[in-house]
Parts: structure tokens; C-alpha cells; sequence
């Protein structure tokens, strides 16, 4: 079974300085999804950014990176010049290759990181 | 814009109640998930469905049952409420290729059992 790590209960951020997240898995799968989910308070969870393992280039959405390190099985995400609207729990999650079988939809999530941001 | 809802915000329930959660979506997925959200243990899924009257156990189904009897409706089940049950349940569906098998979210019911 997928575990997934993210050691870091709690962070924080200078507004407009640069943060980075961390998230570990553990598979033994060669293809897969990864994911970083944004849970601001008392409101919905949504997608920051997503990553197929079979990609080398990391992926980018606006303000929001990750440094995937495939061999490291490391997945963190970089959130630049960071905004008050930015606090949130942060959750990454794994998820294997759909070809796997209708289990394969599941996601598996970390513990998650709570991100404060400093005005 | 995918738009997964959910029956309830809160709710409180008394030991031993039978409580029913509904979700639902009009994206047309095929799959939906039932987690269970507590501080300090992130998310843990209960049950999935890939299809109507289709469903899979998660990691935690004890206590729990589901539902499925139309495609953008899944419902999960408490059939005797207990104090451990109290948590935040979140809704998710996601479809099969592309960019639609991303999970979308439910806004969560957090379920009070006394």
C-alpha cells in the first residue's frame, strides 16, 4: 500500500516571501499521480496543482511549483510571493495509474500542513 | 465549473441514530468517494463507487455503509450513530480520463454524535 508523508504540521510565511511544502510517498508503482489539495478555513477543498509521474518537467500553476524528485520519491510545493488568501491546510495526495484497476481512483493523503501567512 | 454538493453543513445526532449523508454532482462522473476528515490523521477514505449499485470498502468502512442508486448520487450511511463517528465527512467526485479524474470536493458535513 501507498503511504504518504508530509512532516511539517504547521508553517508559516512572511506575506509576499516564498514557502515550500514537503511530501514524501512510498510505492512501489513506476506510474502515478500526484496532487496538492488546498483546504482554506471553514470552506471547500480544492486543487492547487497536479503531477504525472511519467513527466520529468515539474509542473506550475501561476504562484504555485513543485520540485518533484522521482528517485527521491520527494513531491513539494513552492508557493512564491505569498498572499493572505493563501493560508489554508495543504494536503498531498497520491494516486495510481488509472490503468490499475477501478482501485487505482482512490487517493491516498497525507496528514497535511497547515500554512499560516504573516501579514 | 463541477459542482459536488452536500445535503447538510452540520448536524448533530444522538447514539444509536441511523443518519444518512447525501452527495451530490452534476459533472457526470463515474466515480465518488466518502472520506472522513480528522485533526492530526488528514483524510481516510470509507467507501468509492465506480458505477451505480457499484461500491468499494476504503481503509476505515466499519460502521459505515453506502448507497448508489443513481449515477451523480451517493449517499453514506451511519446505520447506529456512535460519539466516535463524530468527525468532518467530505464528498468527492472525479471521472475516469484526462483532467476529469481529479477528485472534486464536497464543501463537508461535520457530524456531531452525542
Amino acid at each position: 500500500a501507498q503511504t504518504v508523508t508530509q512532516s511539517q504540521p504547521e508553517m508559516s510565511v512572511q506575506e509576499a516571501e516564498t514557502v515550500t511544502l514537503s511530501c514524501t510517498y512510498d510505492t512501489s508503482e513506476s506510474d502515478y499521480y500526484l496532487f496538492w489539495y488546498k483546504q482554506p478555513p471553514s470552506r471547500q477543498m480544492i486543487l492547487v496543482i497536479r503531477q504525472e509521474a511519467y513527466k520529468q518537467q515539474n509542473a506550475t500553476e501561476n504562484r504555485f511549483s513543485v520540485n518533484f524528485q522521482k528517485a527521491a520519491k520527494s513531491f513539494s510545493l513552492k508557493i512564491s510571493d505569498s498572499q493572505l488568501g493563501d493560508a489554508a491546510m495543504y494536503f498531498c495526495a497520491y494516486r495510481s495509474a488509472p490503468y490499475s484497476g477501478a482501485g487505482s481512483y482512490q487517493l491516498t493523503f497525507g496528514k497535511g500542513t497547515k500554512l499560516s501567512v504573516i501579514p | 465549473d463541477v459542482k459536488v454538493t452536500q445535503s447538510s453543513r452540520y448536524l448533530v445526532k444522538r447514539t444509536g441514530e441511523k443518519v444518512f449523508l447525501e452527495c451530490v454532482q452534476d459533472m457526470d462522473h463515474e466515480n465518488m468517494f466518502w472520506y472522513r476528515q480528522d485533526p492530526g490523521l488528514g483524510l481516510r477514505l470509507i467507501y468509492f463507487s465506480y458505477d451505480v449499485k457499484m461500491k468499494e470498502k476504503g481503509d476505515i468502512p466499519e460502521g459505515y455503509s453506502v448507497s448508489r442508486e443513481k449515477k451523480e448520487r451517493f449517499s453514506l450511511i451511519l446505520e447506529s450513530a456512535s460519539t466516535n463517528q463524530t468527525s468532518m465527512y467530505l464528498c468527492a467526485s472525479g471521472g475516469t480520463s484526462g483532467a476529469q479524474e481529479t477528485q472534486y470536493f464536497g464543501p463537508g458535513t461535520r457530524l456531531l454524535v452525542l
